[in-house]
């Protein structure tokens, strides 16, 4: 079965900071891979996703992921944070020949002090 | 589109109670997932179905759950009888049967259960 690990699971960031956070998976196969984010008391809104392609993947908010296949690695990223970015960040893996459902990591919390 | 609804969004209730969330797919979509998120386990998928017909329910975490899903636009999460640990918050989510990487996912129910 595929599992999907978020390696910080809070992030405290001042304005303007880059950032950049850790998503790795265990899977053979050919996956699909998503960042969503969650702001505090909303729901999940997808950031970006990979299906296949360039491994540099643009999502909305200035957000970006690369895949690195090699690495099993989905890393998010950021060049300047902002106030607004404070939310939970969760990596997910979709592995396309099994079942349907989303393997989701447990979450980052990053908060960024004004 | 209005998007996932979900029913009702917070629910109090006492232990041994009957807890039914209920979820409202976009329009069109025939693949629908069931989610819940706990600070301990992340967000784990419990139940998912396509065109209406439960396909795994492997993540249905014991007996006291169950869900259906009569028609194409409503399904309902029933717990009976609730038990404080499944204080969490239950997501609903849904696609197209051909896209299953592509969800979208609704505000989602904060349970607790006292």
């Amino acid at each position: 079965a595929q599992s999907v690990s978020q390696h910080n699971h809070h992030v405290i960031l001042s304005e303007a900071a880059s950032l950049e956070l850790g998503c790795n998976y265990s899977y053979g196969g050919t996956v699909n891979l998503f960042w969503y984010v969650q702001y505090p008391g909303q729901h999940l809104q997808l950031l970006l996703k990979y299906f296949s392609g360039d491994p540099l993947v643009k999502g909305i908010k200035g957000f970006e992921a690369e895949f690195i296949k090699s690495k099993f690695s989905f890393n998010l990223r950021k060049p300047s944070v902002q106030w607004s970015d404070t939310a939970e960040y969760f990596c997910a893996v979709h592995s396309g020949g099994g079942a349907d459902g989303l393997t989701f990591g447990k979450g980052t919390h990053l908060i960024i002090q004004p | 589109d209005a998007g996932v609804i979900q029913s009702p969004r917070h629910e109090v209730t006492e232990m041994g109670q009957e807890v039914t969330l209920r979820c409202k797919p976009i329009s069109g979509h025939n693949s629908l997932f069931w989610y819940r998120q706990t600070m301990m386990r992340g967000l784990e998928l419990l139940i998912y179905f396509n065109n209406n017909v439960p396909i795994d329910d492997s993540g249905m975490p014991e007996d006291r759950f169950s869900a259906k899903m009569p028609n194409a636009s409503f399904s309902t999460l029933k717990i009976q009888p609730s038990e404080p640990r499944d204080s969490a918050v239950y997501f609903c989510a849904s696609s197209f049967l051909g896209t299953p990487e592509t969800q979208y996912f609704g505000p989602g129910t904060r349970l607790l259960v006292l």
